[in-house]
């Protein structure tokens, strides 16, 4: 079974700067996606960047993007010049590609906080 | 706004009590994904139908069940309640479209708002 696993529990950073946040995952298909989404205190689960494993090049959103390591099986958000409304948690996902197995799999999360 | 809706917003309840809840899918969409987040379990997935049909299963308990509707809205019920039920409940919808060359699947799913479960 696939599993994502996000090592760090809470992160903060100052406005203007720079985080990463990290996310590993364990699966043996070589075909598949992997997103991030945020969910702010509202709740609202937020799809924030997606990669799709066979595109070599990092996917970027504005100010959002990721490092995606295949071989390494690592996949970071960084989000650059930080706004009072990243302040959110922060979820890694993983779904298979193609028919068969729909689901994602999360990871625990990473609350990040954003000092003014 | 993902396009997604759900009801209620909130719910509160008895233990041994049932409950239904129900979604929206965007239009267009004609899967819709249940997800169960609470506190100790984290974000799970529960159940996915496909243009009426159940595709998939997680964990889901066999107390709760679903179905979608002709018109593509969902519903998830929840009986014989217990306080660990007590959880957000994430509907989510994404598309799947025939093309000329064979089938393909959206691989983006969007998330309505949720509905939130008090069970006392």
């Amino acid at each position: 079974a696939q599993t994502v696993t996000q090592s760090q529990p809470e992160m903060s950073v100052q406005e203007a700067e720079t985080v990463t946040l990290s996310c590993t995952y364990d699966t043996s298909e070589s075909d598949y996606y992997l997103f991030w989404y945020k969910q702010p205190p509202s709740r609202q689960m937020i799809l924030v960047i997606r990669q799709e494993a066979y595109k070599q090049q990092n996917a970027t959103e504005n100010r959002f993007s990721v490092n995606f390591q295949k071989a390494a099986k690592s996949f970071s958000l960084k989000i650059s010049d930080s706004q009072l409304g990243d302040a959110a948690m922060y979820f890694c996902a993983y779904r298979r590609s193609g028919a068969g197995s729909y689901q994602l799999t999360f990871g625990k999360g990473t609350k990040l906080s954003v000092i003014p | 706004d993902s396009g997604v809706t759900q009801t209620p917003k909130h719910l509160i309840t008895a233990t041994g009590q049932r409950v239904t809840l129900r979604c929206s899918p965007r239009s267009g969409d004609l899967s819709v994904y249940w997800y169960q987040q609470s506190l100790d379990q984290g974000l799970q997935f529960l159940i996915q139908y496909y243009n009426g049909e159940e595709r998939a299963k997680g964990n889901i308990l066999e107390r709760f069940s679903a179905q979608q509707f002709p018109d593509l809205h969902s519903e998830l019920n929840l009986s014989s309640l217990e306080l660990g039920d007590s959880a957000l409940y994430f509907c989510a919808s994404s598309v799947a479209t025939s093309v000329a060359s064979g089938r393909w699947w959206s691989e983006t799913q969007y998330f309505g708002p949720g509905t939130r479960l008090l069970v006392l």
